[in-house]
């Protein structure tokens, strides 16, 4: 079975902080996705990855880096964190671009 | 760009009483996945369409594709509480996949 691990559940952090959010797969996938969830807002893709040291941008990168150094890690990185920030964070990983993704169990950020 | 349109965003049923939701899209699709997400919990995948006018069921559950490729909807017969949660479609085209906002369905016992 698939296993998408996210570093941490909750977050709390300070507005200005560098933040990092780990990701891990087991899987060995190729694609990796990091989305943030808010209420009424669904799932908005931040960035994604189809490769070691590879990245693309999604529908939100702005405010957010990533870095994909090892196939099964993908980090999302918040240069300066704000409070419009606070939100749960998902990952997701999958082994081709058209075959369902795994999710991680969600990193809940918060910036005060 | 592509987008998935879902609805309705929420839906309040009594127990037992029938319940859908039916996402849309701007593009063809290749194909087209529905994810379940339970209060608290993460998306888990449920199933995956493929072809035009699919229909498959998992127990209560009926997913159809529609004949274009641009619709589905998610059928599901006399809910139960454990079928609380927002439902999202997850629409396929040119390799890049779209989530719909997702209906979150609540079920009064």
């Amino acid at each position: 079975d698939v296993k998408v691990t996210q570093s941490s559940r909750y977050l709390v952090k300070r507005t200005g902080e560098k933040v990092f959010l780990e990701c891990v797969q087991d899987m060995d996938h190729e694609n990796m996705f990091w989305y943030r969830q808010d209420p009424g807002l669904g799932l908005r893709l931040i960035y994604f990855s189809y490769d070691v040291k590879m990245k693309e941008k999604g529908d939100i990168p702005e405010g957010y880096s990533v870095s994909r150094e090892k196939k099964e890690r993908f980090s999302l990185i918040l240069e300066s964190a704000s409070t419009n920030q606070t939100s749960m964070y998902l990952c997701a990983s999958t082994i081709t671009r058209a075959q369902p993704q795994h999710f991680g169990d969600g990193t809940r950020l918060s910036i005060l | 760009g592509q987008q998935v349109m879902q609805i309705p965003q929420y839906q309040h049923v009594q127990e037992g009483e029938d319940f859908t939701t039916y996402c849309n899209s701007s593009t063809t699709l290749s194909n087209i996945q529905w994810y379940k997400q339970r209060p608290g919990g993460h998306p888990v995948f449920l199933i995956q369409l493929v072809k035009s006018g699919e229909v498959k069921k998992q127990k209560r559950l009926t997913f159809q594709f529609g004949e274009a490729k641009k619709n589905s909807s998610l059928h599901i017969t006399a809910t139960q509480t454990t079928d609380v949660g927002t439902y999202f479609c997850a629409g396929t085209n040119a390799g890049k996949s779209t989530f719909g906002d997702g209906t979150t369905l609540t079920v009064k016992p």
